[in-house]
């Protein structure tokens, strides 16, 4: 069945460094890819999307460009402030599908 | 931010009695979902309504009933609470379903001793 895998955290950075969140998926057909964000309490935020091979979805100053050669859609952003300090998911809805498949989630710890 | 509310957002129960959780919708939305989220898992699936008293089963359905009587409410409904289901429970709705967005409510934390 379809999958998603993220990198083990917690990520420690200090403000203004670059972050990178790794996630790859296995799945059949063409799914969507999500990010979504979850701040200490609260629910998941949509970050960005992206819908086919080569899109780049961004908001916020994150990025991440569907890349169906390598089933990665890694989730970078240039320069963190302590705000970004978060759980971050990687998801996929596949295409005749209602559900998300979701990665265990990576929390990001940003220190001033 | 979509109009999605959960109640209560805290409960606390004892194991057998029933509980129902209740995701309230002001989007007109189709699509409703309830998952539960719970360490090294992400969030998994239990139950969906693609309409009003239109539902289906997710991954993690065993023990858990729903119902849509209105467009706006999907109620989630533990019959008889065991402490394996102690989780964060989510709602989320989209507009279209398929590979549209899903937009998550607060989220109810449930406790079963």
């Amino acid at each position: 069945g379809d999958s998603v895998t993220q990198m083990e955290g917690p990520v420690t950075l200090s403000e203004e460094a670059f972050l990178t969140i790794n996630c790859t998926y296995t799945a059949t057909g063409y799914p969507s890819l999500f990010w979504y964000v979850q701040y200490p309490g609260e629910g998941l935020q949509l970050l960005l999307k992206a819908t086919k091979a080569d899109d780049k979805g961004s908001n916020k100053g994150f990025e991440a460009t569907y890349r169906k050669e390598t089933t990665s859609f890694h989730l970078e952003k240039g320069s963190v402030q302590v705000s970004d300090s978060a759980v971050y998911f990687c998801a996929l809805l596949n295409t005749g599908f209602q559900k998300l498949v979701f990665g265990t989630g990576t929390r990001l710890l940003v220190s001033p | 931010d979509a109009g999605i509310t959960q109640s209560p957002r805290h409960k606390v129960t004892e194991t057998g009695t029933p509980v129902t959780l209740r995701c309230h919708q002001t989007e007109n939305h189709r699509y409703m979902y309830w998952y539960r989220q719970d360490p090294g898992h992400g969030l998994r699936l239990i139950h969906y309504s693609y309409g009003v008293k239109d539902t289906d089963k997710g991954e993690v359905s065993d023990g858990y009933s729903v119902s849509r009587s209105k467009t706006e409410d999907f109620l989630l409904t533990l019959e008889s609470a065991t402490s394996s289901q102690t989780s964060v429970y989510f709602c989320a709705i989209s507009e279209k379903g398929s590979t549209d967005t899903q937009y998550f409510g607060p989220g109810t934390r449930l406790t079963v001793l």
